[in-house]
């Protein structure tokens, strides 16, 4: 299986900051990698696919990049509903698999 | 617009067996892989396996081989995930996924979850 090794668990910014949380595959997965974010109690809500893509009605400043293993988000101008957990996914082969989660809170 | 809801939380006691549902709307119900996605309490998630409607075929993490048991009601457009021999290790929240077009492997939309709690 693959596996992805997400950093940090948990990150305190304030708001109008800019975070990145970074993902790494244990082999390369040519882009097929997910970002979702969920908040407390709902469920994951996809942000970005195919390591770049921003999904239909997602905030332009969450962005993603990365290739081979190494993959990143990034989120501009921190707002208050960004307050979440977030996860990468990789879809290049089976099974699928999810990184460990990064909590984002505001300072 | 598409929407998966899944069934009621469910308390069953541990060696016993669970089914819960997720009824798809807004969309052609065979034309679509359904997934499953574990989330135990406080960690992170996990990909059951997968139903292609039309057909019955499923793709699975070999961790859930055994444990996992997926179906699918066309007439109903219902999909089904039975877990079995349930243990504390089961007690988590169960989502039901679909891909935003045919032939992605990212998930768009989720089921609201189902949450399974294995207690005596």
């Amino acid at each position: 299986d693959i596996q992805m090794t997400q950093s940090p668990a948990s990150l305190s910014a304030s708001l109008g900051e800019t975070v990145t949380i970074e993902c790494r595959a244990s082999e390369d997965i040519y882009n097929g990698l997910a970002w979702y974010q969920q908040k407390p109690g709902k469920s994951p809500q996809l942000l970005i696919y195919n390591a770049n893509s921003l999904h239909t009605g997602v905030p332009s400043r969450f962005s993603g990049s990365g290739s081979g293993t190494q993959y990143s988000l990034k989120i501009n101008s921190l707002q208050s509903e960004d307050v979440a957990s977030y996860f990468c996914q990789q879809y290049y082969d089976y099974p699928f698999t999810f990184g460990s989660g990064t909590k984002l809170e505001i300072k | 617009q598409v929407k998966l809801l899944q069934s009621g939380a469910a308390l069953v006691k541990p060696g016993a067996s669970v089914k819960m549902s997720c009824k798809a709307s807004g969309y052609t119900f065979t034309d679509y892989w359904v997934s499953w996605v574990k989330q135990s309490h406080g960690k992170s998630l996990e990909w059951i396996g997968e139903i292609y409607p039309n057909s019955g075929a499923t793709n699975f993490n070999e961790k859930f081989k055994g444990k996992a048991t997926l179906t699918v009601d066309k007439s109903t457009s219902t999909a089904y995930m039975e877990l079995s021999r349930l243990t504390s290790e089961d007690s988590a929240i169960y989502y039901c996924t679909r891909t935003p077009t045919v032939g992605a492997f990212w998930f768009a939309y989720w089921g609201q979850g189902t949450l399974v709690t294995v207690s005596s």
